[in-house]
């Protein structure tokens, strides 16, 4: 079964640091290029970062750039999301998902979710 | 940077069929992929590349794209389709993947 599971979350005071993690299974990760996407309460759904399958290019949302960092272990399965210098704003839900091989475009859709870990920022 | 537009929410009685858009600048030019999320759950892929659907996904659920406009269509909307769609596109200009704020739909 295609899965992903994060973890990491928890409460964290404004201006603390993080590090969340996914671990993938049932499929080959080392192909796909990875995804965190973030989900404040009550609102939206927003991209936070992505990689590439040898992690060589990375992009960012551009509030969270320079404060996140995002890498992989393909060898462990494993993405990861370094969250520094933690903001009221950053409290959400932080899902790792999976951009499929459908399309052959640069970037792909995100086919596959995890079902999150909660970041809480206090002041 | 890129912005996608939704209604807030959208209304359909039950066999009936929802509309739900998705506005950006010559959105045509761009392959739009559409999520469903239902309370307390995660995303869930059902549409990509404007009209493609992945495995699992019924029938009723289809797309369009054309002009400054993408269109998740759900034919014999059910009570199972209530939930909150989003559209999602790639921004090749400031290289960031972008959401649209989200319709909900009730039926």
């Amino acid at each position: 079964e295609v899965q992903l599971e994060e973890s990491g979350g928890g409460l964290v005071q404004s201006g603390g640091s993080l590090r969340l993690s996914c671990t993938a299974s049932g499929f080959a990760f080392s192909r796909s290029w990875m995804a965190w996407v973030r989900q404040a309460p009550g609102q939206g759904l927003e991209w936070v970062a992505n990689i590439n399958q040898e992690g060589s290019e990375k992009h960012y949302l551009g509030s969270v750039r320079g404060r996140f960092t995002i890498s992989r272990d393909n060898a462990e399965n494993s993405l990861h999301l370094e969250v520094h210098s933690l903001r009221g704003e950053d409290t959400a839900v932080y899902f790792c998902a999976r951009q499929g091989v459908l399309t052959g475009y640069y970037q792909e859709p995100l086919d596959i979710w995890g079902q999150g870990t909660t970041v809480t920022v206090s002041s | 940077s890129y912005v996608l537009t939704q209604p807030p929410s959208v209304s359909v009685a039950p066999g009936q069929t929802a509309r739900i858009t998705c506005g950006g600048n010559n959105i045509a030019s761009k392959s739009v992929n559409w999520y469903q999320q239902k309370p307390g759950q995660a995303p869930v892929m059902v549409v990509y590349d404007d009209g493609d659907r992945p495995s699992g996904i019924p029938e009723r659920f289809s797309g369009s794209n054309s002009g400054n406009t993408a269109t998740l269509i759900i034919n014999n909307i059910e009570a199972g389709d209530e939930a909150d769609y989003y559209c999602q596109v790639w921004d090749s200009s400031s290289y960031q993947h972008v959401f649209g704020s989200g319709t909900e739909v009730t039926v």
